[in-house]
């Protein structure tokens, strides 16, 4: 079975700019989170995502938001890039009927740095 | 303060070395998570508990829901055990807190 994948792995992006990041679950997972990891913060949960529904969201400002398709596979969005959102940005699934009390399994990140 | 506290924040063993992590948590929680991240970025999920103990090879996880604690231990540690060991759990209000997180070296 295919784990979790993320695109892109790297990307570059300038202040002010906004970014796409895609997350494509393990086949039959309905959930899926994001989180942001910095090594100031560490890992900081961002939004969950069930069945096309943000069901749960961390304190984020709103530049941050996503959203998840019919086949669960999602996107979250930055709008307005700021320097301090340089960071690798995870997402995980699972099969979510019982949130956080379950299993999550990770992607391999994509890091984003903004110049 | 954070509500999922890790120690400790940095931790150098000697192969074969009995390996203790510790987190706790200030409010009750359903499940408590271990993760485990290489270098890279990788993150791999160990356990996932909510009361007693779990075991998976060289490693155990332990929590005591009414002290709000858990432990992971790395029995007879290996140089491939360095990681990052981080724990997380659902919080009020299903937020989903981290541990600050507790490096791990082990030397040949």
């Amino acid at each position: 079975k295919a784990g979790v994948t993320q695109t892109p792995r790297y990307l570059i992006k300038t202040r002010g700019q906004q970014v796409t990041l895609s997350c494509s679950p393990i086949s039959g997972h309905r959930s899926v989170s994001w989180y942001q990891q910095t090594p100031g913060q560490g890992l900081q949960f961002l939004f969950e995502y069930f069945s096309e529904t943000q069901r749960n969201k961390g304190n984020f400002p709103g530049r941050f938001s996503g959203r998840q398709f019919s086949n669960s596979r999602s996107e979250m969005n930055v709008s307005t890039l700021e320097l301090g959102d340089s960071a690798l940005y995870l997402c995980a699934s699972s099969l979510g009927s019982r949130g956080f009390t379950i299993e999550q399994f990770f992607g391999p990140g994509t890091r984003l740095t903004v110049l | 303060k954070n509500e999922v506290e890790q120690s400790p924040q940095n931790l150098t063993a000697q192969e074969g070395e009995f390996i203790t992590i510790n987190c706790s948590y200030s409010v009750g929680i359903s499940a408590l998570h271990w993760l485990q991240q290489h270098p890279g970025g990788g993150i791999v999920s160990l356990f996932m508990l909510s009361s007693g103990k779990k075991k998976h090879g060289r490693l155990i996880a332990t929590i005591n829901i009414q002290e709000k604690h858990s432990s992971l231990h790395i029995t007879a540690s290996h140089p491939r055990d360095s990681a990052v060991y981080i724990c997380a759990a659902p919080l009020a209000g299903n937020q989903f807190y981290f541990g600050t997180g507790t490096s791990l070296t082990v030397i040949p």
